[in-house]
């Protein structure tokens, strides 16, 4: 299993721009979510899916968009780039359910926006 | 308002010492806690997960401590190696909502 991989590893964009940063899971599970890690702050939600077709606002959404047309894929949109979103960014997936499962996280995606 | 404070914020210590790092919590209703450890540059890595029931749960030379009446959690390494140099971020489980609460992590440097 490569468990969850994320792409790219760095980026730099132009305030403005737009991207789209993206993730997959070859675990089959159905929860799957997008965290922002800031410094001298815990990880921080954006979005976050139960499955398929399903997906839900966490504590810091706005300027990002998030779809999940399959369970292994779970990509993170930003829509018009500014320099506040400028972070680590972490997927991770469990398996679902009421309560969070055990999270699984990929190597992260470290975005700088000029 | 849900919170997880962890302290000390950073901590220096001898190769083969013991530390503690603490984590206070107050989330509801809560549902479990966890402790992961973060290597620079890397994803966070489960170490524990305690649900409301357990009061102590080990994996090698981490012991992690449950006080669900106080609210408290502690996460002790025994017999410390350079490879313990990383941040330890604490995590409670709200018991609906998919939701978790994540502490801001103890960075912890071993020393040879």
């Amino acid at each position: 299993n490569a468990g969850v991989t994320q792409t790219p590893k760095f980026q730099v964009l132009k305030t403005g721009q737009s991207m789209t940063l993206q993730c997959a899971q070859d675990m089959n599970h159905e929860y799957m979510s997008w965290y922002r890690q800031d410094p001298g702050m815990g990880l921080r939600l954006i979005h976050y899916s139960v499955g398929a077709g399903i997906t839900d606002q966490g504590e810091v959404p706005n300027g990002y968009n998030v779809s999940r047309s399959t369970t292994e894929d779970f990509p993170l949109r930003l829509l018009s780039a500014a320099p506040s979103q400028t972070s680590v960014y972490f997927c991770a997936s469990s398996y679902s359910g009421s309560r969070v499962g055990e999270q699984y996280f990929g190597p992260g995606t470290r975005l700088t926006v000029t | 308002k849900n919170q997880v404070e962890q302290s000390p914020q950073s901590l220096i210590i001898l190769e083969g010492k013991n530390c503690t790092l603490q984590c206070n919590y107050t989330v509801s209703p809560f549902s479990n806690l966890r402790w992961y450890k973060q290597d620079t540059g890397r994803g966070p890595v489960s170490l524990t997960i305690m649900t409301f029931s357990e009061n102590t749960k080990s994996n090698g030379r981490y012991t992690a401590t449950l006080d669900a009446d106080t609210k408290q959690s502690s996460l002790h390494i025994t017999a410390s190696q350079l490879s313990d140099s990383a941040s330890y971020i604490c995590v409670v489980s709200v018991e609906y909502g998919n939701k978790l609460v994540f502490g801001a992590g103890t960075i912890l440097r071993v020393k040879s």
